[in-house]
């Protein structure tokens, strides 16, 4: 199975609220990912957490890190009908792995005007 | 403006014909990145490149292969040994090998073979 495994699978909010998004994985890492992907498009780069870290904030996206339990979760804020899109997180295998990254499948987000 | 273009959008091809994707970079990246992605699906590496001249195997290389003669040019063909060609393909680079590094993406090839 994949390193990264994101959930839910998919999530309908209303604009204005906040969603949450989560990860989980299997092996050690050296820094946890977030991406996302509008449909049809490449995957945009939004934040990434070292292992060494708890929690880190970018503009409305807060992320947090428990490397004991192996999880993640990326939490975005007052949320906009823009913010429709995919939302993955990306593993590194931990080690010298050089950029290496493994993605989730990856959750759906739709943001209702 | 620097960035990844990957050309075509869409292509279209008939069983067993190679096909290559082209993915062109002028943000002068050494690393270089090919995943799948299939519907509803993450993405699954195909190949990688750290420097020119240089690429290893992703976890799905087979019926794929790769070449990196220039740092910009990182092309990808779909042999007829692909038993499942139909997909969107990603292209991305990284600015160096160090991991670190976030990954840029292309918006990608979506392939058809019928």
């Amino acid at each position: 199975s994949q390193q990264g495994e994101e959930d839910p699978q998919a999530l309908s909010i209303q604009e204005g609220e906040n969603a949450t998004m989560n990860c989980s994985y299997k092996t050690s890492i050296n820094n946890l990912q977030w991406y996302r992907q509008n449909s049809g498009r490449g995957l945009v780069h939004l934040i990434l957490i070292r292992s060494n870290e708890r929690e880190k904030h970018s503009g409305r996206l807060r992320v947090t890190l428990d490397t004991s339990k192996k999880s993640s979760s990326l939490l975005i804020t007052a949320s906009r009908a823009a913010d429709t899109a995919s939302y993955f997180c990306a593993t590194d295998a931990g080690g010298t792995s050089y950029g290496k990254l493994t993605f989730g499948q990856g959750t759906i987000l739709t943001v209702h005007p | 403006d620097g960035g990844i273009t990957q050309s075509p959008k869409y292509l279209f091809r008939k069983e067993g014909q190679n096909v290559t994707l082209s993915c062109e970079q002028n943000l002068n990246h050494d690393a270089m990145y090919w995943y799948r992605q299939d519907p509803g699906q993450g993405l699954r590496l195909i190949y990688y490149s750290q420097i020119v001249n240089d690429f290893q195997k992703g976890d799905i290389a087979e019926g794929y292969s790769v070449s990196r003669e220039k740092k910009e040019s990182f092309p990808l063909t779909v042999t007829s040994a692909q038993k499942n060609p139909t997909a969107f393909y990603l292209c991305a680079s990284s600015i160096s090998r160090d991991i670190r590094s976030p990954l840029h993406f292309g918006n990608g090839t979506r392939l058809t073979v019928t």
